[in-house]
């Protein structure tokens, strides 16, 4: 079975501009979420989605949204980007019910020049 | 942004040794979640717990859920090179949701 895949895989962008990033989640998971992860650092919660209503969010601006889809694909939109968004975006998703493991996809690496 | 306290930060170890680090919280957890992270890729999940005590095993790893639910523990047995990379333990912040807050991690380096 593929596991959590996201795209881009890399992406270079100029302060100020906006960026989508894309997330899809193991087949059968209807929840997914979103982490940054800053180089030497842990990852940081950023949003939480399940069956497309937000669940859980963490303390990033509200430059930063994000939406799930009925096939329970995920978009994260970054607007207004400074050189500090840049960071590894990382994707989890979860399956339901009361195991709360989460899967990780590969990342996408975002470089804000 | 927050994060769990992790030792040892780093850590060289002959192949073949034992390992141990551990995760630190002050708040109260009801999940933990152990992973491994190689350079550039995503984290890999290792081993989940969900109660106070409980000791549960994947291969050559066993991590434990201490019990104040404060604190989590990672033993690897008699390590292999394939074993380098940096460990992160992952705490459940709000029970019943997916919103986890991650440790510092341990970056694991093994000398054949």
């Amino acid at each position: 079975d593929a596991g959590v895949t996201q795209s881009p895989t890399h992406l270079i962008k100029t302060r100020g501009q906006h960026v989508t990033l894309r997330c899809s989640p193991i087949s059968g998971h209807k929840s997914v979420s979103w982490y940054q992860q800053v180089l030497g650092q842990g990852p940081q919660f950023i949003f939480q989605y399940y069956e497309k209503e937000e669940r859980g969010r963490g303390n990033f601006p509200d430059r930063f949204s994000a939406r799930q889809f009925p096939n329970y694909s995920s978009e994260l939109n970054v607007n207004a980007l400074l050189l500090g968004d840049s960071a590894l975006y990382l994707c989890a998703s979860s399956p339901s019910g009361s195991n709360y493991e989460q899967y990780f996809g590969p990342g996408t690496r975002l470089t804000v020049t | 942004g927050q994060q769990l306290n992790q030792s040892p930060q780093s850590m060289f170890i002959q192949e073949g040794e034992d390992v141990s680090m551990n995760c630190t919280s002050s708040s109260i957890f009801n999940t933990w979640l152990w992973y491994k992270q190689d350079p550039g890729e995503g984290p890999v999940l290792l081993i989940a717990l969900y109660k106070a005590g409980e000791l549960t095993s994947n291969g050559r790893l066993t991590a434990q859920f201490g019990i104040t639910r404060k604190d989590s523990f990672l033993n690897i047995s008699a390590s292999i090179p394939s074993d380098v990379g940096i460990y992160f333990c992952a705490g459940q912040i709000t029970s019943g949701t997916y919103k986890y807050i991650f440790g510092t991690g341990t970056r694991l380096k093994v000398l054949a």
